[in-house]
């Protein structure tokens, strides 16, 4: 079946510095979601990703999406403690409907 | 305008019980997921519904089972409890269930199964 696998698993940076973690599947996606899950707390949904080569910005979080459609990238710039959590990627199941295989996620955890 | 809201927050369990788990979807959305997370790992899909009927399903055992009621609520039940069905139990809902629909959670039913 279809698999996504994120790296790194984790990262510790300092306030200020970037991040950025990667986001690939085993198969062609139709689009990719990202979400972030603050400790404690649940999923909530960032940005949907469509087209191939797609890159779209949120203030200092930057989204792209793989040519392919294979693999996509959340890169942060500037760190904060706010930013403080677990990202998700996620991408639709290979049949109709709205399941999505979420990968592994990768935690963030920022030193002030 | 409500959110998605799951009951109960918590819950602990023996082995071979049963749970009854419940959310309702924010307003306005008529598709509602289910997924299991484990601790430090991303959430798993159990099954969707939509229109009252199943959609779709995971890699979950029979054990596994859902409702979803008229007006868009639903359950997720489990029978025969296992010590592996520890985790945190999210709904989610979307609209129309279709593929592009971006997801909306709850805050999740954290199960513990002793």
């Amino acid at each position: 079946g279809q698999q996504v696998m994120q790296i790194p698993q984790y990262q510790h940076v300092q306030e200020g510095e970037d991040f950025t973690t990667y986001c690939n599947s085993s198969t062609t996606l139709s689009n990719i979601q990202w979400y972030k899950q603050r400790p404690g707390g649940h999923p909530v949904f960032l940005i949907q990703l469509v087209k191939s080569g797609e890159v779209k910005k949120q203030k200092r979080l930057t989204f792209q999406f793989g040519e392919a459609k294979k693999n996509s990238s959340l890169h942060i710039t500037a760190t904060q403690t706010t930013d403080v959590g677990t990202y998700f990627c996620a991408g639709p199941g290979n049949n109709a409907g709205n399941m999505l295989t979420f990968g592994g996620g990768t935690r963030l955890m920022v030193k002030p | 305008d409500a959110g998605v809201t799951q009951s109960p927050t918590h819950l602990i369990k023996t082995r071979g019980q049963q749970v009854t788990l419940r959310c309702s979807p924010k307003s306005g959305h008529d598709t509602v997921s289910w997924y299991q997370q484990a601790l430090g790992q991303g959430p798993q899909f159990i099954f969707q519904y939509y229109e009252e009927e199943e959609r779709q399903r995971g890699n979950f055992p029979d054990r596994f089972s859902g409702h979803q009621f008229p007006n868009y609520s639903s359950e997720l039940n489990v029978n025969a409890l296992l010590l592996g069905d520890s985790a945190l139990y999210l709904c989610a809902s979307s609209l129309g269930g279709g593929r592009t629909s971006p997801l909306h959670f709850g805050n999740g039913t954290r199960l513990t199964v002793t």
